[in-house]
């Protein structure tokens, strides 16, 4: 069993619907990393987070450090949010990443 | 521009021939991370620095692979005798240790063909 597991592994939406993608980890961590990758392209930090909530923009990031969950939630999707999203934890375990499509 | 810079971007090599990456890090980040990504797949750890130590190396750096930070600054990545499952993207990232975990900021990577 890998130490990070996301769902769903590929994910279409249409555009303007809300997205949620998870996150579960099997260690314990002193913070997890929301990072995005897109096709082609480097992969961007979007969040670091270590307890609660954060935002920033559309994008929502939640974490419970008891259930080892998180999640990324993307309101009012759009085409352009299509990447993949990874999750990461501690020493940089990565999660195998949400290839997310959104469709105009 | 002052983000992470890997170079070079694309190298194309032939089995048993010797590579070398570098990661050229925000400059005042001191850690530094190595990654591989192979196609649909999310990176797997190589190894990280913190200034010129290397702490930690994955299993999957096996003999041939070396990775040095000789000033705390830049960093090689050097495969020995290429083999044709080293193709892959090669991904550096660089943080500093905001409570034991910065924000990464990653690299456009190298990506290496191995013929």
């Amino acid at each position: 069993k890998n130490e990070v597991e996301q769902s769903p592994q590929n994910l279409t939406a249409q555009e303007g619907e809300f997205i949620t993608i998870n996150c579960s980890y099997s260690v314990g961590i002193s913070a997890l990393h929301w990072l995005q990758q897109h096709p082609g392209g480097g992969i961007v930090s979007l969040f670091m987070l270590s307890s609660g909530k954060k935002k920033h923009g559309r994008l929502i990031a939640t974490i419970n450090i008891q259930e080892k969950h998180s999640s990324l939630h993307i309101t009012a999707s759009h085409p352009r949010d299509s990447a993949v999203y990874i999750c990461a934890v501690l020493d940089m375990r990565f999660g195998a990443g949400t290839r997310l499509t959104v469709k105009p | 521009d002052t983000g992470v810079s890997q170079n070079p971007r694309h190298k194309i090599t032939k089995r048993g021939q010797n590579v070398t990456f570098r990661c050229d890090p925000i400059s005042e980040h001191n850690r530094l991370y190595w990654y591989r990504q192979t196609l649909g797949q999310g990176p797997e750890f190589l190894t990280y620095f913190q200034n010129e130590a290397q702490l930690e190396k994955s299993r999957l750096l096996s003999d041939r692979f070396s990775a040095e930070r000789p000033k705390g600054s830049f960093s090689t990545l050097e495969i020995q005798r290429t083999e044709q499952g080293d193709s892959a993207m090669y991904l550096c990232a660089s943080s500093l240790p905001i409570i034991g975990t910065g924000e990464l900021f990653f690299g456009e990577g190298s990506r290496l063909t191995v013929l």
